[in-house]
């Protein structure tokens, strides 16, 4: 199993310029997450969805969509991205919530200049 | 609302010596509490978890952390520390209606040899 993967793993963009991160899991996994990890700040939700065809809001989705079209897939997309969107990105899934364990992926380094 | 303080953003310690790590959270329901490890360049890897019964949770690599409601604390806890263990760890608190964790800001720590 190659549990979470994230593409890509580096990216530099323009202010402006929009992109989209893809994260997989192979664990038939229902529920998913979008954190960003800023240093001193830890890490910060973005979006989630607990299962295919649904999202909800984490504490920071200003600036960021997402979709979850598949079950193994959720997708994250800036449409416009600004500098304060600099971060590491990080996909995770779970089979339940708060409750059960979060797998993480490696992290997706997102540089906007 | 939940939150999560951890004490000390920087720790170092000698390698053989005690490992303690400060969390402290805020819960108005039952918290489901974590541990979560982040080793260089890597994403996060779960320690240990608490969610009811045993307050005294034993964990992966030799760490474990008790559970104490009177004092609204989840520290983290290793004998004797190793090279290996320098790495950045993070508290997280879950629980009620929500489906989503909330964060520490982490803790980096560093072993002296």
């Amino acid at each position: 199993n190659a549990g979470v993967t994230q593409t890509p793993k580096f990216r530099v963009l323009k202010t402006g310029q929009s992109m989209t991160l893809l994260c997989a899991q192979d664990m038939n996994h229902e529920y998913m997450y979008w954190y960003r990890q800023d240093p001193g700040m830890g890490l910060r939700l973005i979006h989630y969805s607990v299962g295919e065809g649904t999202t909800a809001k984490g504490e920071v989705p200003d600036g960021y969509n997402v979709s979850r079209l598949k079950k193994q897939n959720f997708l994250l997309g800036l449409e416009s991205a600004a500098p304060s969107q600099t971060s590491v990105y990080f996909c995770a899934s779970s089979s339940g919530g708060y409750i059960a364990e979060q797998f993480f992926g490696p992290g997706t380094r997102l540089t906007v200049l | 609302a939940q939150s999560v303080t951890q004490l000390g953003s920087h720790v170092s310690v000698s390698e053989g010596a005690l490992v303690l790590l400060r969390c402290n959270y805020s819960s108005s329901v039952p918290p489901y509490l974590f541990w979560y490890v982040q080793y260089p360049n890597q994403g996060l890897q779960l320690l240990l978890k608490y969610t009811t019964g045993a307050t005294l949770v034993k964990g992966i690599n030799g760490f474990e952390a008790e559970f104490k409601k009177s004092e609204t604390s989840f520290h983290l806890t290793k004998p004797s520390a190793h090279m290996s263990d320098a790495a950045e760890y993070f508290c997280a608190v879950g629980g009620g209606a929500t489906n989503k964790l909330i964060f520490g800001t982490g803790t980096l720590l560093a072993v002296q040899p």
